[in-house]
């Protein structure tokens, strides 16, 4: 049981390169969600998705965009890559449903610098 | 989401209780309190959440004050392992999933 799975785990890019981080969770949850943190800082969320088909916008969305391919995976795609998107990226993911609604799940991270 | 305060840093020797405060005097009726922790740069590992009433599991035990107004978690006996940084959440519980907004959180340093 592998839980959440993120890859890569390191990128270096390249401004104005694009990438997409990938997500796979295992646990049969209904909502997944994409975190970064900067360092020193706390968790800001890019993007959600509550259940499969949907994703919403979080705190930090602008430079993102997502993909909720299916119910196990979340993609995270930086479309032009800048500086200030250097941070460590958290995939997580939850049942979703009734008081576990806040009972996340978190992957190991992928630390991206854009150099 | 109700915003919730909480110390910078807090120390605690090896053995003891660490009581860990956070103050939410927003929270409206239909939010939890959750808390999470972060060891050194891993995942935030969830440790606990409740609604009114104290709860225990096998981490921690979490006292939520009868106007919900603040909370407190604790780890009855603090080991080095529990040095991490300490996040307390508010938020609303949704039928059909919701998001959690992390804050800076309680760096807690467990001292031998």
């Amino acid at each position: 049981n592998a839980g959440v799975t993120q890859t890569p785990k390191f990128q270096v890019l390249k401004t104005g390169q694009s990438m997409t981080l990938q997500c796979a969770q295992d646990m049969n949850h209904n909502s997944m969600y994409w975190y970064r943190q900067d360092p020193g800082m706390g968790l800001r969320l890019i993007y959600y998705s509550a259940s499969e088909g949907t994703t919403d916008k979080g705190e930090v969305p602008n430079g993102y965009n997502v993909s909720r391919l299916n119910k196990r995976e979340f993609s995270l795609r930086l479309e032009s890559a800048a500086p200030s998107q250097t941070s460590v990226y958290f995939c997580a993911s939850s049942d979703g449903q009734g008081a576990n609604t806040g009972e996340l799940f978190f992957g190991e991270g992928s630390r991206l610098t854009v150099l | 989401d109700a915003k919730t305060t909480q110390p910078p840093s807090m120390d605690c020797a090896e053995g003891r209780a660490a009581n860990l405060p956070c103050n939410h005097s927003t929270i409206s009726g239909n939010e939890y309190v959750y808390w999470y922790r972060q060891i050194h740069s891993q995942g935030p590992q969830y440790i606990i959440h409740g609604l009114k009433n104290n709860e225990t599991n096998e981490m921690a035990s979490l006292i939520i004050t009868e106007d919900r107004k603040s909370s407190t978690l604790i780890l009855p006996h603090a080991t080095l392992r529990d040095t991490a940084v300490y996040y307390c959440i508010a938020s609303p519980f949704y039928n059909q999933g919701g998001k959690l907004i992390f804050g800076q959180g309680t760096e807690l340093s467990v001292k031998p």
